[in-house]
């Protein structure tokens, strides 16, 4: 079973619509990401938490909300989706043990989010 | 200016070449990571270094952290290794976050 997943893996949606991404991860790794990725752009962070109780915004989460509602589920909402939010989003996780990062990322395999 | 660039942006080559992907940055980082993109979406940890080199079966990463360049070598390319690969730094000021090059598209052709 894959470590890192998400769902839905694609999803069509109508501008104004609220909807909610979903990653889970069974690494036991404290810190998750999302991602969004555009044609040409390369991945830019929307969110990060480094533990539940620690959320914080990245370079682009104008739009964006997110919920960690345990050490391993990460979700993000667009509260109310607008057509330039179609993009291909990603979940990663990273971990630290005995007091020392590791900034390797793990991947989930990716949500197709079309807004129309 | 993008912080990470890379070269080429588009590389085909036939099978069995060798293969090199070119990775600059702009600021002191703590580590810079290769990532493997499927055609399919899927993305893939392949290297995280801070110095030096490392082998994993075909693939080579070397740094050099003073001319802040990084490269990604793949020996006896295979059509199965054509994906987009991806060089990303976590910037030494200690706030551990990826920043992404835009990708190097790679096509093995038979």
């Amino acid at each position: 079973d894959a470590d890192v997943t998400q769902t839905p893996r694609n999803r069509i949606t109508k501008t104004g619509k609220r909807i909610m991404l979903e990653c889970s991860q069974t690494k036991g790794h404290d810190r998750m990401y999302w991602y969004r990725q555009d044609p040409g752009l390369g991945l830019r962070l929307i969110y990060y938490s480094f533990d539940v109780k620690d959320i914080n915004k990245g370079e682009i989460s104008d739009g964006y909300s997110v919920s960690r509602q345990a050490q391993a589920k990460f979700s993000l909402s667009l509260e109310s989706a607008i057509p330039n939010q179609t993009a291909l989003y990603f979940c990663a996780t990273s971990g630290s043990s005995g007091g020392r990062s590791s900034y390797e990322q793990y991947f989930g395999p990716g949500t197709r989010l079309t807004v129309t | 200016k993008n912080e990470v660039e890379q070269s080429p942006q588009n590389l085909t080559a036939q099978e069995g070449e060798f293969i090199t992907i070119n990775c600059s940055y702009s600021v002191g980082i703590s580590a810079l990571h290769w990532l493997q993109q499927h055609p399919g979406g899927g993305i893939v940890s392949l290297f995280m270094l801070s110095s030096g080199k490392k082998k994993h079966g075909r693939l080579i990463a070397t740094i050099n952290i003073q001319e802040k360049h990084s490269s990604l070598h793949i020996t006896a390319s295979h059509p199965r290794d054509s994906a987009v690969y991806i060089c990303a730094h976590i910037s030494n000021f200690g706030n551990e976050k990826l920043t992404f090059g835009t990708g190097t598209r790679l096509t093995i052709i038979p």
